[in-house]
């Protein structure tokens, strides 16, 4: 079945790193790709998106580009902010064809310090 | 504000007991999904309705039940509760059946059985 895999956490970092945050997924067929992020005490909401092989996603400094090839879609931003602080989820659902039960990831935890 | 709203926050039960989550989606979206958060299970998809029918099944439990509403509200029945149940319970809503569209979480109830 499919599944997403997320580096685990947390991930610590200083204000204004870099950051990547790794996600490799297993499917069959051409899911669409989603990243969503969790603020302390929120649902989750969704960052960034990619629909098709090579797209790149971006929103608020952060992007991610569908790799079909090495069936990845890593998390990255030039600098962090300490608002970044929080949990970071990779998904995937598969539309026409698929079985329509999105999949998430476990999740990884960003702690930024100032 | 993603739109989406559930109520209660938070609800503390007993074991044995059964409880009703509710959730309205975001206006005009006819796809409601229910999930299940905990440290050691991560984010888990339970159940999905779309415009009032069931669409897609993942790790419900038997005890548990859903149903979705002529005016699109969800509820969530949770019965004969065990200690492991204690759990965030997320509704989602997206505007179409399919998957892949963005979905829209609340803000979540914090189940705690004790």
């Amino acid at each position: 079945g499919d599944s997403v895999t997320q580096m685990e956490g947390p991930v610590t970092l200083s204000e204004e790193a870099f950051l990547t945050i790794n996600c490799t997924y297993t499917a069959t067929g051409y899911p669409s790709l989603f990243w969503y992020v969790q603020y302390p005490g929120e649902g989750l909401q969704l960052l960034l998106k990619a629909t098709k092989a090579d797209d790149k996603g971006s929103n608020k400094g952060f992007e991610a580009t569908y790799r079909k090839e090495t069936t990845s879609f890593h998390l990255e931003k030039g600098s962090v902010q300490v608002s970044d602080s929080a949990v970071y989820f990779c998904a995937l659902s598969r539309g026409p064809g698929g079985s329509y039960i999105p999949t998430f990831g476990r999740g990884t935890s960003l702690i930024v310090h100032p | 504000d993603s739109g989406v709203t559930q109520t209660p926050k938070h609800l503390i039960t007993a074991t044995g007991q059964r409880v009703t989550l509710r959730c309205s989606p975001r206006s005009g979206d006819l796809s409601v999904y229910w999930y299940q958060q905990s440290l050691d299970q991560g984010l888990q998809f339970l159940i999905q309705y779309y415009n009032g029918e069931e669409r897609a099944k993942g790790n419900i439990l038997e005890r548990f039940s859903a149903q979705q509403f002529p005016d699109l509200h969800s509820e969530l029945n949770l019965s004969s509760l065990e200690l492991g149940d204690s759990a965030l319970y997320f509704c989602a809503s997206s505007n179409s059946g399919r998957d892949y569209n963005e979905q829209f979480f609340g803000p979540g109830t914090r189940l705690t059985v004790l």
